[in-house]
């Protein structure tokens, strides 16, 4: 079962816009990690973010920010004034650590942003 | 900079030959990981040693043979593959498998003719 929906396909912005990534996840675990990873062109995973299920607050870096709600099971990302090196598919991953199996770290299925001059 | 290095970058290889890519991590972690990723999907786990044991997705064919020589070097041996398994294949490490954050190299775009 897909544990972790992403699901915006592809976002087009121009320069300057804002951009919001959605990832809704589900677990039964209590404690579970959460992740934001981001794939240039070149193929290399950039790892941007972990937060674990115990903390809530949101948190900003540069133009990078992150919206946590349990409430909903969502970890949002926000690109604020987007810029073409933004360029990017961006995965949300979940790990669960309470799982002691095979698949207990999932990744969604991924966006694709495509940031325009 | 990558503390993930892996080689070669691009593999042009046949169905009949063997060959390998190679990964090492310079960071201390314990849990090392082999992932193929299609194009436009998600990365595929394949393989996981933690503290040098081995754990398998079995799905992976048995073409895909890996070798973990020491807790810094991950090797995956290819032989007689197909042209289905043309992919990007990423190498990434983490703590152990607890802390798994995970940290990946920049790949090998693998094509198989």
């Amino acid at each position: 079962a897909q544990k972790v929906t992403q699901a915006q396909t592809e976002i087009s912005v121009v320069e300057k816009e804002d951009v919001t990534l959605d990832c809704v996840y589900e677990t039964r675990d209590t404690t579970y990690y959460l992740f934001w990873y981001k794939q240039p062109p070149s193929g290399e995973l950039v790892f941007l973010i972990r937060r674990n299920s115990f903390d809530e607050q949101n948190e900003i870096s540069g133009r990078y920010s992150w919206n946590f709600q349990k409430s909903t099971s969502s970890f949002n990302f926000t690109i604020t004034a987007s810029q073409v090196v933004d360029s990017a598919v961006y995965f949300c991953a979940l790990s669960e650590a309470e799982t002691d199996s095979w698949g207990k770290f999932q990744f969604g299925a991924g966006t694709q942003v495509v940031v325009t001059p | 900079d990558t503390e993930v290095t892996q080689t070669p970058k691009h593999l042009v290889m046949g169905m009949t030959n063997k060959k390998s890519l190679k990964c090492e991590q310079h960071m201390g972690h314990r849990a090392m990981y082999w992932y193929k990723q299609k194009a436009k999907k998600p990365p595929e786990l394949m393989f996981v040693y933690s503290y040098e044991k081995l754990s398998i997705n079995e799905s992976v064919p048995s073409r895909f043979s890996p070798e973990c020589p020491n807790s810094s070097l991950l090797n995956l041996h290819l032989h007689a593959l197909q042209p289905e398994d043309s992919a990007l294949y990423l190498c990434a490490s983490s703590q152990d498998t607890v802390d798994d954050t995970q940290y990946f190299g920049p790949g090998t775009r693998l094509t198989v003719l």
